[in-house]
């Protein structure tokens, strides 16, 4: 049972360059998210999804797209990456039934010079 | 949505010293309550959560939180505190009418020896 897995770990782009960030749970969760963090601003929800087949905007989304590929995967697309998404990248699920308590992946780390 | 406050954002302290982590959010409606927390270069775990009953929850690590409800606040507490507890903290709620989590900025615990 590996929880919520993402990958890569690591990333680098160049300005302008794309991407996909994956992650996959195997939890049987309905919903799943996507976070940034940045130094003293928390976390920040980019796109969410509450069950396959569905995805909604968050707080900043930006410069994101979203593919929710089936119940266990939900990927975020930077098509044109900038420096300003230069960030720490988080997935997580959790049920679609109270407490709502979710699960994080380990984190992707992407750097676009 | 809920609004979270963490009213740190850094908070040092000496080892086998006690912490108090200081939340508040926004509503006085039945909300669950979380706390994780992050040690460096990894994703965000479960500390502890509030559903319901007594308002003293005790988590993982020796650390435990105190609901009430008249203050809307949620405090983190360890009687002493090790290096190994040195992390970022985060407070999340949720209501039963949004499963998504509203996150606190965060509070940076700094165990020295």
């Amino acid at each position: 049972n590996a929880g919520v897995t993402q990958t890569p770990k690591f990333q680098v782009l160049k300005t302008g360059q794309s991407m996909t960030l994956q992650c996959a749970q195997d939890m049987n969760h309905n919903s799943m998210y996507w976070y940034r963090q940045d130094p003293g601003m928390g976390l920040r929800l980019i796109y969410y999804s509450a069950s396959e087949g569905t995805t909604d905007k968050g707080e900043v989304p930006n410069g994101y797209n979203v593919s929710r590929l089936n119940k266990r995967e939900f990927s975020l697309r930077l098509e044109s990456a900038a420096p300003s998404q230069t960030s720490v990248y988080f997935c997580a699920s959790s049920k679609q039934e109270p407490p709502y308590e979710q699960y994080f992946g380990p984190g992707t780390r992407l750097t676009v010079t | 949505a809920q609004s979270v406050t963490q009213l740190d954002s850094q908070v040092p302290v000496f080892e086998e010293a006690p912490v108090e982590l200081r939340c508040n959010y926004s509503s006085s409606v039945s909300v669950y309550l979380f706390w994780y927390v992050q040690y460096p270069n990894q994703g965000l775990q479960l500390l502890l959560k509030y559903l319901s009953g007594s308002t003293l929850v005790k988590g993982i690590n020796g650390f435990e939180a105190e609901f009430n409800k008249s203050q809307t606040s949620f405090h983190l507490r360890k009687p002493s505190v090790h290096i190994s507890d040195t992390a970022e903290y985060f407070c999340a709620v949720s209501d039963p009418n949004d499963y998504k989590l509203s996150f606190g900025a965060g509070t940076t615990v700094t165990v020295r020896a």
